[in-house]
């Protein structure tokens, strides 16, 4: 596709499920991030990977939150046991080039997985 | 780590008005600052972007200044439409080389009266 895919668009977990959240970034780019949106926030930070490896995986809230991106395409976003705080919308960003090389390539977003935790 | 201040975070101004958004930074390091649109329900698409080395950046009706020294950036827009309504969010990179991408600000929220 022409964008940033993520499935599933929405997503009701109860209390202690564990979900699965995958993206499709725009196919060759390099970087793909991660980012939670609270409800009337902005985007913040979770991971980034170049390609296959992941190089920040600084803003992960704790170790119930788990990425990867095993082929350097598409992306999983896993969160073990959720937690009612764990409610946002999970946001993924593709990017051509390293942004570990060149903190300025241009960042492109998917329409993101809404996930409510009951 | 960066710090990212917006303001306001509700903005009304009548159609056919200028609307004004201003964000600060904290790190003189940065050099990347891009603005994103986002209607509710949807992705942020970037609208307008501006690099360290360059002051002021114009798209047709909309418009990004960076004052490095000041470490402020702006985003205006002139003849508003209806169309423009939605949230606006700025966002800073490190600039470090480093891989946490972009700081967002909280977002703008910007009505466009009829």
């Amino acid at each position: 596709g022409a964008g940033v895919s993520q499935s599933p668009r929405y997503k009701v977990a109860k209390r202690g499920q564990d979900v699965a959240l995958r993206c499709d970034p725009i196919s060759g780019h390099v970087s793909l991030f991660w980012y939670q949106q609270a409800l009337g926030q902005g985007p913040e930070f979770l991971t980034y990977f170049q390609n296959e490896a992941q190089l920040d995986k600084s803003g992960l809230p704790s170790d119930r939150f788990f990425a990867e991106r095993p082929e350097g395409s598409v992306s999983t976003l896993k969160i073990q046991r959720t937690q009612q705080e764990d409610s946002a919308v999970y946001l993924c960003a593709s990017s051509l080039g390293s942004w570990f090389k060149d903190s300025g390539n241009t960042i492109y977003f998917g329409e993101g997985s809404w996930l409510t935790v009951v | 780590g960066e710090n990212v201040e917006q303001h306001p975070s509700t903005l009304s101004v009548q159609e056919g008005d200028s609307a004004v958004i201003k964000c600060t930074y904290s790190d003189s390091a940065s050099n990347y600052f891009p603005w994103y649109k986002q209607e509710l329900g949807k992705r942020p698409q970037l609208i307008i972007d501006i690099r360290s080395n360059v002051g002021e950046k114009k798209d047709q009706r909309i418009a990004v200044t960076l004052n490095k020294t000041a470490k402020h950036f702006s985003l205006h827009i002139t003849e508003t439409q209806p169309e423009d309504s939605a949230v606006y969010f700025c966002a800073v990179s490190d600039g470090g080389g480093g891989a946490d991408g972009l700081t967002f600000g909280k977002g703008t929220h910007l009505i466009i009266q009829p």
